[in-house]
């Protein structure tokens, strides 16, 4: 069964960093490309980062360029996305999600993890 | 950054009837960047369409995706109960970017 299970979500101050992680199975991880997407509360879903299956080209969505930074290991079937400088509007639902290329159309989704950014 | 624009924010309708959504880019987009999620509150979004206008792997025949250029559309032929949610367009070709949604209630 083709699997990712998002975690490291939790509660970090403004301006701390966080780390979240992807783990993947049940398909080629090495094979694809991976994705994070978040949605605040109540709000439309926001684009954030993408890697290439090898790592060597990555994605960022504007909001979170220079912030935010994605990595894999694919040794350990792993995504990561280390945020940092949070801000409040940083709060959100983060998704990891996969695709078959690096510029083509996502087709597994996880289950999400909840970063809150409060003092 | 393209910029992609739905309407309308919510579509009121009933089981049976057909819905038609729209989807805007700021600049035109090749059909293979364009897809169509639903997502139904609690849930992950899922994947209709990909390519503009192809299926995804077990969406029934009544979703259909269609456009081209600057303007797309999702048709749910007739609604059914379970189609009742909020559909997302998005594009992911050199930027990437997703509509702000469009509520079927």
């Amino acid at each position: 069964e083709v699997q990712l299970v998002e975690s490291g979500g939790g509660l970090v101050q403004p301006g701390g960093s966080l780390r979240l992680s992807c783990a993947a199975s049940g398909f080629s991880f090495s094979d694809s490309a991976m994705h994070w997407v978040r949605q605040a509360p109540g709000k439309g879903l926001e684009y954030v980062a993408a890697i290439s299956n090898t790592g060597g080209s990555t994605y960022y969505g504007n909001s979170v360029k220079g912030r935010f930074t994605i990595s894999r290991d694919n040794s350990k079937n792993m995504l990561y996305l280390q945020m940092g400088s949070l801000r409040a509007e940083d709060l959100a639902v983060y998704y990891c999600a996969r695709s078959r290329g690096f510029i083509t159309y996502m087709d597994v989704w996880g289950v999400g993890t909840t970063v809150t950014v409060s003092s | 950054e393209i910029v992609l624009t739905q309407s309308p924010g919510t579509l009121s309708l009933s089981p049976g009837e057909r819905a038609t959504l729209s989807c805007k880019t700021s600049q035109s987009i090749s059909t293979t960047y364009l897809a169509w999620y639903q997502q139904k509150p609690g849930q992950v979004p899922r994947l209709l369409i990909y390519g503009a206008s192809n299926r995804a792997t077990g969406i029934p025949d009544r979703f259909s995706g269609s456009g081209s250029g600057t303007d797309f559309t999702l048709t749910i032929s007739r609604l059914e109960p379970e189609d009742f949610a909020v559909y997302y367009c998005h594009q992911y070709g050199l930027s990437r970017t997703f509509g702000q949604g469009t509520k079927v209630e």
